[in-house]
């Protein structure tokens, strides 16, 4: 089945640990998002890439890190320097320029 | 900037009645894509109904339309014959018709409840 996979589905980090969040789809989207949502909240974008090898900043980068190697992966990394990364995170594809955005199922992060 | 608001943190309708969640919008573009978006307490995203900017048409999947006023700035969406399934938070969302622009900026949500 055509989708997005994100894996693990619950996942807890210890304080100053870096933990990374993966996301697959085969879709064939060019572009991939990541989006943070807390208790009370809509989601905020924390970055997103629309083509590979280049990724941009959102609202909330500062303390995750990404990398864009394969059209189909777009791993986040949450490190140390993230202070209050306890959150619920959801991975996005879409086509380039399309009319919808396509989500995966979410990870759960937990620090413990 | 793009900023999307509902200004109904919470609401409640009767299992089969009909409800309206508001949303408000700003934007200087002429060209973009509007979304309500479905969270059940799965926490997956579930498109509800999306509406392109340059149709004048109001979107409609089955018991789900909207009220797409472009002037205004508001696209609300009405919920008929609500059923106990339709009980989750709707997200309103917009999105830049530019592919450079292209992620979506959410409200913080409506959470409806349906009382049987």
């Amino acid at each position: 089945d055509g989708g997005i996979t994100q894996s693990p589905k619950y996942l807890f980090r210890k304080e100053g640990q870096n933990v990374t969040l993966s996301c697959e789809q085969n879709l064939n989207h060019d572009a991939m998002y990541w989006y943070r949502q807390d208790p009370g909240q809509g989601l905020r974008l924390i970055y997103y890439s629309q083509i590979v090898n280049d990724f941009q900043k959102g609202d909330i980068a500062e303390g995750y890190s990404v990398s864009r190697e394969k059209k189909e992966s777009f791993p986040l990394t949450v490190t140390s320097a993230q202070k209050n990364p306890t959150a619920f995170y959801l991975c996005a594809s879409s086509t380039y320029s399309g009319n919808t955005i396509y989500f995966g199922e979410g990870s759960w992060l937990t620090v413990v | 900037a793009q900023t999307v608001t509902q200004s109904q943190p919470e609401m409640s309708v009767q299992e089969a009645e009909t409800v309206t969640l508001s949303c408000t919008y700003d934007t200087s573009e002429s060209d973009y894509y509007l979304f309500w978006y479905k969270q059940p307490p799965s926490r997956q995203m579930i498109l509800v109904i999306r509406q392109e900017a340059y149709k004048q048409q109001n979107a409609t999947e089955n018991r789900f339309s909207v009220n797409f006023q472009k002037a205004a700035k508001s696209f609300s969406l009405k919920i008929s014959d609500s059923q106990l399934g339709d009980a989750a938070m709707y997200f309103c969302a917009y999105r830049s018709r530019h592919g450079s622009q292209g992620n979506l900026i959410f409200g913080k949500g409506t959470k409806l409840s349906v009382k049987p």
